[in-house]
């Protein structure tokens, strides 16, 4: 079956880093996106990898190894703003995403 | 980016009744529509996937005559509740892609709906 694991909840402090891990088991793979999404919210993209390393845009980086099936969300600088669920998502070989169940990042004065 | 609008935000409705949710794609054409619900402190539960002119492909165990999905055209779905009841009460969300790309989904802002 189709997998994707990512912790529940996780604590940081403002103005700290964080970093929020991925693993995932698909029927082929089209790319792993992460998004953001505030209480009552919808989703909101953050970033896309479909190749191996890492992308870097402003505070927040993502990171892709294909061979171990993992990636993580890197947020730096940690703003209370930041508070919210982050949410991991592979698209297939349909190009149907398949989604994690969302790691609610609570952020601490 | 692209924008994609939802329609309404929130509505209460009475057990029994139906309700009907719009999406749209306000700066791109969307080949394919996507609906998902949300129940609270959940993720993402994708009910179906519509193109445009075709009907629409429905998730197991989610029934098609319950929630209706029309396509009509490049901007525009539409999600029919029908003979809503109390469980029904969720957050829907719509999202669309664009002809031109394989895979970045716009989200609509949602809708809230609340049945009594």
């Amino acid at each position: 079956g189709q997998n994707i694991d990512q912790p529940t909840e996780m604590t940081a402090t403002e103005g700290a880093i964080v970093q929020i891990n991925c693993t995932y088991q698909t029927s082929g793979f089209n790319g792993l996106f992460w998004y953001q999404q505030h209480a009552g919210e919808a989703p909101t993209f953050l970033s896309y990898n479909v190749l191996d390393g890492l992308e870097e845009k402003g505070r927040f980086s993502s990171f892709l190894s294909r061979s171990k099936g993992y990636s993580y969300l890197l947020l730096k600088e940690l703003q209370m703003k930041d508070s919210a669920s982050y949410l991991c998502a592979v698209s297939d070989s349909n190009y149907q995403l398949i989604w994690g169940a969302g790691t609610k990042l609570i952020i601490k004065p | 980016g692209a924008v994609v609008s939802q329609h309404p935000s929130r509505v209460i409705c009475k057990s029994g009744t139906s309700v009907k949710i719009e999406c749209r794609s306000l700066d791109f054409q969307a080949t394919t529509m996507f609906w998902y619900r949300q129940f609270p402190k959940k993720s993402l539960m994708l009910m179906a996937t519509s193109n445009e002119g075709s009907k629409a492909t429905y998730e197991q165990g989610v029934e098609k005559d319950k929630f209706l999905i029309n396509h009509a055209s490049l901007t525009l779905s539409t999600l029919t509740v029908t003979s809503a009841h109390p469980e029904d009460s969720s957050f829907y969300i719509c999202s669309a892609r664009s002809s031109g790309t394989d895979y970045e989904q716009y989200f609509g802002p949602g809708t809230r709906l609340t049945v009594t």
